[in-house]
């Protein structure tokens, strides 16, 4: 196991159009996050797993935006009705927190540009 | 008030300087923090992470953490020209149900 793989590295998609971007954790690491990174900002975040249960997402998320953790091992974050403002850079990371253990590994990101 | 403040830079030093990187935070919870770098259009790269208030070195960086002040900082000594990226810091509760909250990251440029 190499670490975090998201899938595509990069997605351009026409403005009204769904996506759906894919993160593969660590293996045996049981939390996993989304965040959102734009130019010259840290990583927003978006929502986060344990195992399967969703905990919590960010109340800047609008409904147009889904994650899903089916089966407690990969992750997918659908954006529907894309819109220009929806460009970034999608981080997803994962942790192992049996307590309070928590850093986080970062995969390579989905860029995505809404045109 | 966000909740992590972090200067965004641009900072350039001379190679083989020290350098000081530093946060300041509102949330009294905190008490798990962490550097990360991240290079041009890279995922972040966890640095090092820290517990509470204290120091914490490895190799050339040293995190420092004053809960009293919420005030924490990276040094780098001996920097060199690869150590030129984006340092975000970030930090959480450490409860099971809690996020890990980011600064928006200070450019670091180490001049040849």
């Amino acid at each position: 196991d190499t670490g975090v793989s998201q899938n595509p590295r990069h997605k351009i998609t026409k403005r009204g159009q769904n996506v759906t971007f894919r993160c593969d954790p660590i293996s045996e690491h049981n939390r996993l996050y989304w965040y959102r990174q734009t130019l010259g900002q840290g990583p927003e975040f978006l929502t986060y797993f344990q195992n399967e249960a969703q905990l919590e997402k960010s109340r800047l998320l609008s409904d147009r935006f889904s994650a899903e953790r089916p089966k407690g091992s990969f992750s997918t974050l659908e954006i529907q009705r894309t819109e220009q403002g929806d460009s970034a850079m999608y981080l997803c990371a994962s942790s192992f927190a049996p307590l309070e253990v928590t850093e986080a590994f970062f995969g390579q990101g989905t860029r995505l540009t809404v045109v | 008030q966000k909740e992590v403040e972090q200067d965004p830079g641009p900072l350039s030093v001379p190679e083989g300087a020290i350098v000081s990187l530093n946060c300041t935070y509102s949330n009294s919870a905190f008490q798990y923090f962490m550097w990360y770098r991240q290079y041009s259009r890279k995922g972040p790269e966890l640095l090092m992470y820290t517990y509470s208030s204290g120091n914490k070195e490895d190799g050339r960086f040293t995190a420092q953490v004053d809960k009293s002040s919420k005030y924490i900082s990276l040094f780098i000594r001996d920097s060199q020209p690869s150590d030129s990226a984006t340092y975000l810091c970030a930090m959480n509760q450490m409860n099971r149900d809690d996020k890990i909250i980011f600064g928006k990251g200070t450019r670091l440029h180490i001049l040849p």
